[in-house]
Formats: C-alpha cells, sequence, structure tokens
C-alpha cells in the first residue's frame, strides 16, 4: 500500500464549478498535510498547508482533513483555466515527506 | 532573486558517465532534500539533509550520493548512469525538516542515452 493516495484523475470541471480533489493516507502518526500545484513542465508550489482537523479556507481554495478517516482534500470554488494542472498532496510523517502521484485537472471554458 | 535554484536546467549524457547536479537555496533554510520525478509524476524522496543527518531514503542506489559542501548548497552526484536514471530531479529546502513547507527548485531534466 502505498502511503498516499490519490485519483490519478484526468477530473475535468467546466469553468466556474467547484472541483474536489481527494487523497488518503496510511500513516497515522502523519503530522502535517499539503497541496501542491505542478504545472506541465514546471516544480511543484505549494497551495495549502494543514495540520489539524477540519477546514481551512484560502481564497478559492478550502483543505479538509479528517485525521480519524485519513483523507485531505482541496476543494477548488469557481475554477479558472489556469487552474489546470496536476494537484500533488504530500503527507509529512515527521520523518518523512510522502507525496501522491498527482490529480491531473482540466478547467473547460 | 530565486529561492532555490538548481544547475544545470537540462543535461543529456551517456550511459556509464558520472555526472552532477547543483542545488543553492538562499533561504537560510536547514534541510535541503531531492527528489526524482519519473515520466508518470511520481515524486520520491531521495534525500534528506540538515547539518546534523543525512536521512537516505533506502531504495536509491548507492550510485547517488548528496554533497554538501555548506548549509545552503546540497549537490547531487551520480556514478555510472542507467537509462532508468533518465527523470527530472528537484531539489527543495526547508527550515528545519519537520513538519514546514517545503520550495521547491525549478528541476534538472535529466536524459541517459
Amino acid at each position: 500500500q502505498k502511503e498516499v493516495e490519490q485519483n490519478s484523475g484526468p477530473l475535468s470541471v467546466p469553468e466556474g464549478a467547484i472541483a474536489s480533489l481527494n487523497c488518503t493516507y496510511s500513516d497515522r502518526v502523519s503530522q502535517s498535510f499539503f497541496w501542491y500545484r505542478q504545472y506541465s513542465g514546471k516544480s511543484p508550489e505549494l497551495i495549502m498547508s494543514i495540520y489539524s482537523n477540519g477546514d481551512k479556507e484560502d481564497g478559492r481554495f478550502t483543505a479538509q482533513l479528517n485525521k480519524a478517516s485519513q483523507y485531505v482534500s482541496l476543494l477548488i470554488r469557481d475554477s479558472q483555466p489556469s487552474d489546470s494542472a496536476t494537484y500533488l498532496c504530500a503527507v509529512n510523517t515527521g520523518n518523512q515527506f510522502y507525496f501522491g502521484t498527482g490529480t491531473s485537472l482540466t478547467v473547460i471554458p | 532573486d530565486t529561492a532555490v535554484s538548481q544547475t544545470p536546467k537540462y543535461l543529456v549524457t551517456q550511459m556509464g558517465n558520472d555526472k552532477s547536479i547543483k542545488c543553492e537555496q538562499n533561504l537560510g533554510h536547514d534541510t535541503m532534500y531531492w527528489y526524482k520525478q519519473d515520466s508518470k509524476k511520481f515524486l520520491k524522496i531521495m534525500f534528506s539533509y540538515n547539518n546534523k543527518e543525512l536521512i537516505i531514503n533506502e531504495t536509491v542506489p548507492n550510485r547517488f550520493s548528496p554533497k554538501s559542501p555548506d548549509k545552503a548548497h546540497l549537490n547531487l552526484h551520480i556514478n555510472s548512469l542507467e537509462l532508468g536514471d533518465s527523470a527530472v530531479y528537484f531539489c527543495a529546502s526547508s527550515l528545519q525538516g519537520g513538519a514546514e513547507t517545503q520550495y521547491f527548485g525549478p528541476g534538472t531534466r535529466l536524459l541517459v542515452l
């Protein structure tokens, strides 16, 4: 079992819709959780970090963490074509960083 | 002002050669990392290093070795390159190496022929 799992997609949503990206992790001692965005040919860039259960909002982005169920999600409201990218979920267990394989998102104008 | 920089951006070389990729960060971070991203976009950590500890992913062949002349630099040296080493290699850094955010360099695209 992989430490971090994501649906690879591709996920397609129309412009203006809500995009929902999900991630599950296997290590219960995981301490911190991150969502990175990676455009094709570019390096990952941090969108959100979340450390405690519940929701964390930043502009159009909301990260949700449920440690009991071992999942973390990212909601993108009012999706824009510029949001089209691969979204990587990352989990820090305290000793190691683990990335998921990423979900490819396409926002259709 | 580039926070994390890598050179070269592209590297094309023959099987069996030895090559190095350089990484520098000007963020004042204590911990640096090397990642390999394969053709399926899976990002896998290879090493994490601060001035106290080197953590090696046990799946990394010993042909790969990190070298750190100082806290701001972590270079990756690869011996006897193989076809399967072709990938994008990312350097990253974080403040202390715990739960902090990692900041990535632009990547080095390595092609082994």
